[in-house]
C-alpha cells in the first residue's frame, strides 16, 4: 500500500513570504503527484499537478518532484492571508478503472497578516 | 459547471441504525469514490467504484457497503453504525485526473 508522508504538520509565515512544503512517497511507480487545498469545513481542491521529474510552474506555485529520492515539493510565492488552509499532497496509482488516490495528512498553513 | 453533491450534510445516528449517505455527480465520470477523514489520519478510501452496477473495496472497507446504481449516483451504506464511524465523510468522482470532491458530510453515532 502506498505511503505519503508530508511535513511539516503546520507552518505559519508571514505575508509576502514564500511557504515551502514537504511530500515524500513510497512507491516510485507513482503516477502523477497532485497537492490539494482545503479549506475548514470545505472539501479538498485540487491546485496543481506533477508527473515528470522537474518543476512546474502556475502562478504563485512551484512544485518540483524527484523521482530518484521519492520526494515532492510545493512552493507558494508571496504567500497571502487567502492561503491559509491545509494542504493535501495525493498520489496516483493505477489509471482507467483501477485510478486511485493516496492521501498524506496535509500540512496546515497559516499566513499571517 | 462541475459538480459533486453529498446529503446529508449532517447526521446524528444511533449505534446499531443504519446509515445512508448519498453522492450525486453531474460531471459523467465513470469513477468514484467514498473517503473519510479524520485527524490523525487524513483521507482514507472506503469504497470506490468504476462505472454502474460495480463496487471495489478500498483501503479501509470494513463495516462499509457501497451501492452504485446509476453512473450519477453513488451511496456508501452503514448497515450497523458504530461510535467509531464518527468522521467527515467526502464523496469524489474523476477519471484519470484529480478527483472532483463534495463538500462532506458529518456523521456522528452515538
Amino acid at each position: 500500500q502506498e505511503k505519503v508522508q508530508q511535513s511539516p504538520e503546520s507552518l505559519i509565515v508571514p505575508e509576502g513570504a514564500m511557504s515551502s512544503l514537504n511530500c515524500t512517497f513510497s512507491n516510485s511507480a507513482s503516477q502523477s503527484i497532485w497537492w490539494y487545498q482545503q479549506h475548514p469545513g470545505k472539501g479538498p481542491e485540487a491546485l496543481i499537478s506533477i508527473f515528470s521529474n522537474g518543476n512546474k510552474k502556475e502562478g504563485r506555485l512551484t512544485v518540483y518532484l524527484n523521482r530518484a529520492s521519492l520526494h515532492v515539493s510545493l512552493h507558494i510565492r508571496d504567500s497571502q492571508p487567502s492561503d491559509s488552509a491545509v494542504y493535501l499532497c495525493a498520489v496516483s496509482i493505477g489509471g482507467g478503472s483501477n485510478y486511485k488516490l493516496t492521501f498524506g495528512k496535509g500540512t496546515l498553513l497559516t499566513v499571517t497578516p | 459547471e462541475a459538480a459533486v453533491t453529498q446529503s446529508p450534510r449532517n447526521k446524528v445516528a444511533v449505534t446499531g441504525g443504519k446509515v445512508t449517505l448519498s453522492c450525486n455527480q453531474t460531471n459523467n465520470h465513470n469513477n468514484m469514490y467514498w473517503y473519510r477523514q479524520d485527524t490523525g489520519h487524513g483521507l482514507r478510501l472506503i469504497h470506490y467504484s468504476y462505472g454502474a452496477g460495480s463496487t471495489e473495496k478500498g483501503d479501509i472497507p470494513d463495516g462499509y457497503k457501497a451501492s452504485r446504481p446509476s453512473q450519477e449516483n453513488f451511496s456508501l451504506i452503514l448497515e450497523l453504525a458504530t461510535p467509531s464511524q464518527t468522521s467527515v465523510y467526502f464523496c469524489a468522482s474523476g477519471d484519470n485526473q484529480a478527483p472532483l470532491f463534495g463538500e462532506g458530510t458529518r456523521l456522528s453515532v452515538l
